[in-house]
């Protein structure tokens, strides 16, 4: 079973860094699969923030990814989100969870296959 | 990029049958997934490329597609049910991922 737990400061000051790390059981990040970052803001609905490989590729929110920074510790099975220059809108259930990539096919198959329980996260002063 | 789009509601009677769309507004078609998330709860997935259902996914829920648009069925809705439903799906490359706005689910 894959288990994905999140951690990180649950209060953010406008204008600072919003940093998070998400710790994988029963799985080796670095065995394969893609890995990700999905927000929820409250009573709004998913928004994809980022996915990538361990050893390569990362691929980002267009509207976010000049804020985001995606780092890999294989060492600690763990990932990790930095948003910087945070504001209000910020403000969400930040989710890690395993991407299920697989581009082999005439149609590729790309989902979210395993999901942490989420944890809100608050931009305020 | 695209946008996938949900109905924000739907509301159907214990027993009856539950129909979700989420149509997509370009081309080429892709495959699409749902995930139910209840209240305070993480999504998970109940539906996998178009139709195919995860092991432990109750057979009342099942998954079909004609062109733009792809349908979450639920057949004999139960109160347990009733949740918010999100459709996804990616690009050709799989590296632009994209959430329907979601449908709440109501069960009367």
């Amino acid at each position: 079973q894959v288990l994905l737990q999140e951690s990180g400061p649950g209060l953010v000051k406008p204008s600072e860094t919003l940093s998070l790390t998400c710790a994988v059981s029963g799985y080796s990040i670095s065995s394969g699969y893609f890995w990700g970052w999905i927000r929820q803001t409250p009573g709004k609905g998913l928004e994809w923030v980022a996915t990538f490989y361990h050893s390569g590729n990362t691929y980002y929110n267009p509207s976010l990814k000049s804020r985001v920074t995606i780092s890999i510790d294989t060492s600690k099975n763990q990932f990790s989100l930095r948003l910087s220059s945070v504001t209000a809108a910020d403000t969400a259930v930040y989710y890690c969870a395993r991407y299920y990539y697989d581009g082999s096919g005439s149609l590729g198959e790309y989902y979210f296959d395993y999901w942490s329980q989420g944890t809100l996260v608050t931009v305020s002063s | 990029s695209f946008e996938l789009t949900q109905p924000p509601s739907v509301s159907v009677s214990p027993g009856q049958t539950a129909r979700i769309p989420c149509s997509a507004d370009a081309l080429p078609k892709q495959y699409a997934y749902w995930y139910r998330q209840k209240p305070g709860q993480a999504p998970i997935l109940v539906i996998y490329k178009d139709s195919e259902r995860p092991s432990g996914i109750p057979e009342r829920f099942s998954g079909s597609s004609s062109g733009t648009t792809v349908t979450l069925t639920i057949s004999g809705v139960q109160a347990e049910d009733e949740a918010e439903y999100y459709c996804q799906s990616a690009d050709s490359s799989g590296a632009f991922v994209v959430f329907g706005g979601g449908t709440k689910l109501t069960v009367l």
